[in-house]
């Protein structure tokens, strides 16, 4: 049984570019969260995805955008990139978006720096 | 405004006694609380969890105890292993913003045998 993947699990950007981050959730799930995690910090709730739409967002801005594919899979977005969006991203599965004591599975998160 | 603190980064036990990692909060429509685990290079996963209807919840060498009264939780390792020896993050949810979890900032525990 697959859990979470992303990928990549490394990368280098320079100010202003754009990344495009990538989640397959465990087998059986279909709900997707994203997460960015400082160094020092916890995870930080960037957003939800459920039934291919954005159902909960956290303090963040526009330049975060995201997708969900019809097999659940899905993709973060970032425009614009800042010094300040290096962190580890890290993407949650569930399953049903509505349950609050679902527990999340993380995959190992995708490590990005930006110069 | 954090809502979910753990004021301890870092703690350190012997191998075979208890380890007590402690968690507060400020929201109180938080209504569902988790441990979660991580290790290096690898993502966090779950441990424990506690609904708010309860006060303790027990799963083998792990204990969460939640006092909602004070806003405050903690997790009971006993007895604690060398392999226990990682990041724990406590984390909260509640009803009307179901799927997003406020996450604290963790707590490094270090099991020396």
């Amino acid at each position: 049984d697959a859990g979470v993947t992303q990928s990549p699990t490394h990368l280098i950007k320079t100010r202003g570019q754009q990344v495009t981050l990538r989640c397959s959730p465990k087998s059986g799930h279909d709900t997707v969260s994203w997460y960015q995690q400082a160094l020092g910090q916890g995870p930080q709730f960037i957003f939800q995805y459920y039934e291919e739409e954005e159902r909960q967002r956290g303090n963040f801005p526009d330049r975060f955008s995201g997708h969900q594919f019809p097999n659940y899979s899905s993709e973060l977005n970032v425009n614009a990139l800042l010094l300040g969006d290096s962190a580890l991203y890290l993407c949650a599965s569930s399953f049903k978006v509505l349950a609050t004591n679902e527990k999340l599975f993380f995959g190992s998160g995708t490590q990005l720096s930006v110069l | 405004d954090q809502q979910v603190k753990q004021n301890s980064p870092s703690l350190s036990v012997q191998e075979g006694r208890i380890s007590i990692l402690n968690c507060d909060y400020t929201n109180s429509m938080f209504d569902y609380f988790l441990w979660y685990k991580k290790y290096p290079a690898e993502g966090p996963t779950f441990l424990i969890s506690i609904s708010s209807i309860k006060d303790k919840n027990e799963d083998g060498r792990f204990t969460v105890f939640l006092n909602k009264s004070a806003k405050h939780l903690s997790l009971h390792i006993v007895p604690s292993q060398p392999g226990d020896s990682a990041v724990y993050f406590c984390a909260a949810s509640d009803n009307t913003n179901a799927g997003k979890s406020t996450f604290g900032d963790g707590t490094t525990l270090t099991v020396k045998p």
